[in-house]
C-alpha cells in the first residue's frame, strides 16, 4: 500500500541557508501536517492543510512557511536556518479531518543545520 | 491546551510477560487519544484510538488500552510481550477545540529482553 513519502530522507545545510521539504500525502488524503522532533523530544506540531488551505498552526517559527499544492503533496520552506533546527521533520496525512481520524507518518526528513 | 504525560522515560520488561506503558491525559471536554509507535529512523505508526464506547480498546501487534475516565488515563498493554516490541511508544490527545493539533507525549522505550 502507498505510504507517506518525503523528500530528501537527509539534508545538511549551513546556517542562514534555505531549505524545502517535501511531502506526499496517502493518495486520497485530503489533509496534510507537519511535526518536528528534535533529538530525543516528542514530536512538536507545526502546521496542518486541509482541501489545500491552512487548517491549524502550532509552533511554527516565523522563517517557516508552508503550502499545500493541488495535488495535495505539501511543501515545508525554512528560510535563516538555525543550528536549532536541527531536527527530524515528519509528514503526515489523513482523510479529512476528523478528531477520530489517525494520522499516517511519513520516515520523515532529517535536517541537519551545521 | 490539551497534554499528555508518560510518567516512565523507560520500561523494561521479559519476553512474554505482560507490559504496560503508562500515560495519562489533560484536556477540557472529550478527548480522542491514540497510541503511536516509532522504530529507529521511521516515522510513527498508529497503534490504537479511543474515540467512545468500550473502555478497552484492541489495536494492532495484539496491543490494547484502557481508557479510565476518573483516573484520565489511557495505558497501553499487552498480555505477552515480544522482542520485536522494543521501540519508542508516544501517546497522544487531540481535543475538539483545537482540532488538528496532536499533542504527543515525550514518549516511552520499551525494552522487552528474551
Amino acid at each position: 500500500a502507498a505510504g507517506v513519502i518525503q523528500s530528501p530522507r537527509h539534508l545538511i545545510k549551513e546556517k542562514r541557508e534555505t531549505a524545502t521539504l517535501k511531502c506526499y500525502p496517502i493518495p486520497r488524503h485530503d489533509t496534510v501536517y507537519w511535526y518536528q522532533q528534535g533529538p530525543g523530544q516528542d514530536p512538536q506540531f507545526l502546521i496542518s492543510f486541509y482541501e489545500k488551505m491552512q487548517s491549524d498552526k502550532g509552533s511554527i517559527p516565523d522563517r517557516f512557511s508552508a503550502q499545500q499544492f493541488s495535488d495535495y503533496h505539501s511543501e515545508l520552506n525554512m528560510s535563516s536556518l538555525e543550528l536549532g533546527d536541527s531536527a527530524l521533520y515528519f509528514c503526515a496525512s489523513s482523510l479529512g479531518q476528523g478528531l477520530g481520524e489517525k494520522l499516517f507518518f511519513g520516515s520523515g526528513t532529517q535536517l541537519s543545520v551545521l | 491546551a490539551q497534554s499528555v504525560a508518560q510518567p516512565e522515560d523507560q520500561v523494561n520488561v521479559a519476553e512474554g510477560n505482560p507490559l504496560t506503558v503508562k500515560c495519562t491525559y489533560s484536556v477540557s471536554g472529550n478527548p480522542y487519544l491514540f497510541w503511536y509507535v516509532q522504530y529507529p529512523n521511521r516515522g510513527l505508526q498508529f497503534l490504537l484510538k479511543y474515540i467512545t464506547g468500550d473502555n478497552l480498546v484492541k489495536g494492532s501487534y495484539g496491543f490494547e488500552a484502557e481508557f479510565n475516565k476518573s483516573q484520565t488515563s489511557f495505558h497501553l498493554k499487552k498480555p505477552s510481550a515480544l522482542v520485536s516490541d522494543s521501540a519508542l511508544y508516544f501517546c497522544a490527545v487531540r481535543a475538539s477545540y483545537n482540532n488538528n493539533d496532536m499533542r504527543f507525549g515525550a514518549g516511552t522505550r520499551l525494552t522487552v529482553k528474551p
